[in-house]
Parts: structure tokens; C-alpha cells; sequence
């Protein structure tokens, strides 16, 4: 099985700009959420969808947005782009419904460089 | 919102030894707690979780406990070898969805 694939795996954009990365789950995966990684901070929440509907939002301003297709394939936006927002953007599926399902298969990251 | 805090950032070990990295969270409705390395240049990876209902959970070399009463939990690797060198992150989620916090991560190295 394929695991989850993100594109473009490297991309730099200058201040205001916005940008849109994309993520295909593992087949049959319904739940794709997305994560912020940078130095020191860790793996922070973006969001959550689930059969096209976000179901969890974490606390990042509305710049950030995403959406899910009907096929689970998902993509994330940054509007206005500011040099914080620089970092790895980690994507993730899930392979069973519900809620609390367990494990995150991550894919390899899209890694944004603001300039 | 939940509050994950893990310590220590930076930990160095001798090959053969112990490590034991600590992680406490605010929310006592958080019931899931899992455990993710991430090697240099890769994407992080489960290594083991805990749900609330049980104490401590093994897999070969690696451990973890949990006491709910203290809000906190640790990662234990028996006989460290050098290709344990990674960041390990702790997370914790609550029965609503996928949604993890996650540590800051530590970063371990095993000295051969």
C-alpha cells in the first residue's frame, strides 16, 4: 500500500503570498489532518477532516484553511503569507472511523520557506 | 486546550544505558497517549501508545507508564543503541477526533 503523499515536497514563496499543499491519505484512510512543524515547537494542530467535514480546528489564525475531497485527498492553504509561517507541514491519516482512532501515518512533509 | 510539556529537550546517553523522557499534560480528559520517533530527515513514526485504562505498557526495549492522578507520562528505551538516536515526541488526545498536542520533543543521541 502506498503510504501518504504530500506535494510539493519543497517550496519558497515571498511575504504575501499564499500557498496550497496537497496530501493523498493511504487508501481506504478517511480522517487527514495536518500539523505545523518547526525548531522548538514541536508538532502543532492545524486541523482535522473527516468525510469532507473538519471536525477539529487547532488555534491558528483563519489565514490558514483547508479542505477535503470525496476521494479523502486533502489540501491545506496559507493566505497572506508571513515569514513565521515557514516551516515543515506535516500531513496525516488514520485508518479507522470514529473518534480516538489511534496511530498517525504521517507523510514526509511539505517544507515551506517565506522569504 | 490541552498543554503538553516534555523534558528533557536534549538527552545523551551511552550506548547500553538507559533513557527515560517525561511528559505531563494538562487536561484530565486526554485518555490517549502516544509516542512518535522521528529520525533525522523522516517523516515521525508510532513506537508505542497507552490508553488511560491501563498503567504501563512494554515492548521489548521500549516502556511507557502513566499516572492519571499526576497528569503525566514517560518513555522508558532499555539498552540504547545507536540507532535509537532520534527525536521522540509525546502527544495526547481526548476521545474527539484526531486532534493530538504534542511535546516539544527530545532530541536523544546514543554515543556508541
Amino acid at each position: 500500500k502506498a503510504g501518504v503523499t504530500q506535494t510539493p515536497r519543497y517550496l519558497i514563496k515571498t511575504r504575501g503570498q499564499q500557498v496550497t499543499l496537497s496530501c493523498s491519505p493511504i487508501s481506504g484512510h478517511r480522517s487527514v489532518s495536518w500539523y505545523q512543524q518547526t525548531p522548538g515547537q514541536g508538532l502543532q494542530f492545524l486541523f482535522e477532516y473527516f468525510s469532507e467535514t473538519q471536525r477539529n480546528k487547532g488555534n491558528f489564525p483563519g489565514r490558514f484553511s483547508g479542505r477535503q475531497f470525496s476521494n479523502s485527498r486533502s489540501e491545506m492553504n496559507v493566505s497572506t503569507l508571513e515569514l513565521g509561517d515557514s516551516a515543515l507541514y506535516l500531513c496525516a491519516s488514520t485508518p479507522r472511523e470514529g473518534a480516538n482512532t489511534g496511530e498517525l501515518f504521517f507523510g514526509e512533509g511539505s517544507r515551506l520557506t517565506v522569504l | 486546550g490541552e498543554n503538553v510539556e516534555q523534558h528533557p529537550s536534549t538527552l545523551s546517553v551511552q550506548e547500553g544505558d538507559s533513557a527515560v523522557i517525561k511528559c505531563t499534560y494538562s487536561d484530565s480528559a486526554s485518555n490517549y497517549f502516544p509516542w512518535y520517533k522521528q529520525e533525522l530527515g523522516k517523516r515521525p513514526q508510532l513506537i508505542i501508545d497507552i490508553r488511560s485504562n491501563v498503567g504501563e505498557k512494554k515492548d521489548q526495549r521500549i516502556a511507557v507508564t502513566l499516572n492519571k492522578t499526576a497528569k503525566h507520562f514517560s518513555l522508558h528505551i532499555t539498552e540504547t543503541q545507536p540507532e535509537d538516536s532520534a527525536v521522540y515526541f509525546c502527544a495526547a488526545s481526548k476521545n474527539t477526533g484526531n486532534q493530538f498536542y504534542f511535546g516539544t520533543g527530545t532530541s536523544l543521541t546514543v554515543i556508541p
